[in-house]
């Protein structure tokens, strides 16, 4: 079936702008995860979402960031007034339930310039 | 303060070499351990992972080491193909949490 997919690929936006970014997850995977890398650096968690329950933000950097997953399935970030250092590639993974293997998407690479 | 942390940036290996990827971490609470593998444009894929009560795990050409007193983690592949060539990130999750905390990676380079 279908992996994880992102959209779009590659973004490229101007300073104080914002942005979305699309995560479709394999279908039927309960757990969606969105994770941040920045150059040189490993994957950082941001957020969380498992079914109807309350998403997990703890891993968000700022009040610009806000997520949102929409009748369990397709999650949209979206990232307000954005500044260069949100530069980084934005992964998305599923799994079929938390603690299982998570698969991740092919990332949006953003850039701000 | 990196709490995984991949000291070598890439590692070149002969094919049919055994290819020794590390990772040590500072946290002795971690408990689960995991390695992911990633190549270029694509997001990273679960390769292998290992629990705290194990000191090993082995599927097919990789195996996973754990030493918790040294807080050190080894990927062993042997023996090493042109396809291995890949970015590896270790990643590990404190008491069971589904948060991984990540290491920088450690690019691969395989060696016809």
């Amino acid at each position: 079936g279908a992996g994880v997919s992102q959209s779009p690929s590659n973004k490229v936006t101007e300073k104080g702008k914002d942005v979305e970014l699309r995560c479709d997850p394999i279908s039927g995977h309960t757990a969606l995860y969105w994770y941040r890398q920045s150059l040189g650096q490993g994957l950082e968690f941001l957020i969380y979402f498992q079914g109807n329950s309350a998403p997990d933000k703890s891993g968000l950097p700022s009040d610009r960031f806000s997520a949102e997953r929409t009748g369990g399935s397709v999650s949209t970030l979206t990232i307000q007034r954005t500044q260069q250092e949100d530069s980084a590639v934005y992964l998305c993974a599923s799994s079929l339930e938390v603690w299982e293997t998570q698969y991740f998407g092919p990332g949006t690479r953003l850039l701000v310039l | 303060d990196q709490q995984v942390k991949q000291n070598s940036p890439s590692l070149s290996v002969q094919e049919g070499r055994i290819s020794i990827l590390n990772c040590d971490y500072t946290n002795s609470m971690f408990d689960y351990f995991l390695w992911y593998k990633k190549y270029p444009a694509e997001g990273p894929t679960f390769l292998i992972s290992i629990s705290s009560i194990k000191d090993k795990n082995e599927d097919g050409r990789f195996t996973v080491f754990l030493n918790k007193s040294a807080k050190h983690l080894s990927l062993h592949i042997v023996p090493s193909q042109p396809g291995d060539s890949a970015v590896y990130f270790c990643a590990a999750s404190l008491d069971s949490n589904y948060q991984l905390i990540w290491g920088a990676g450690t690019k691969l380079i395989i060696k016809p």
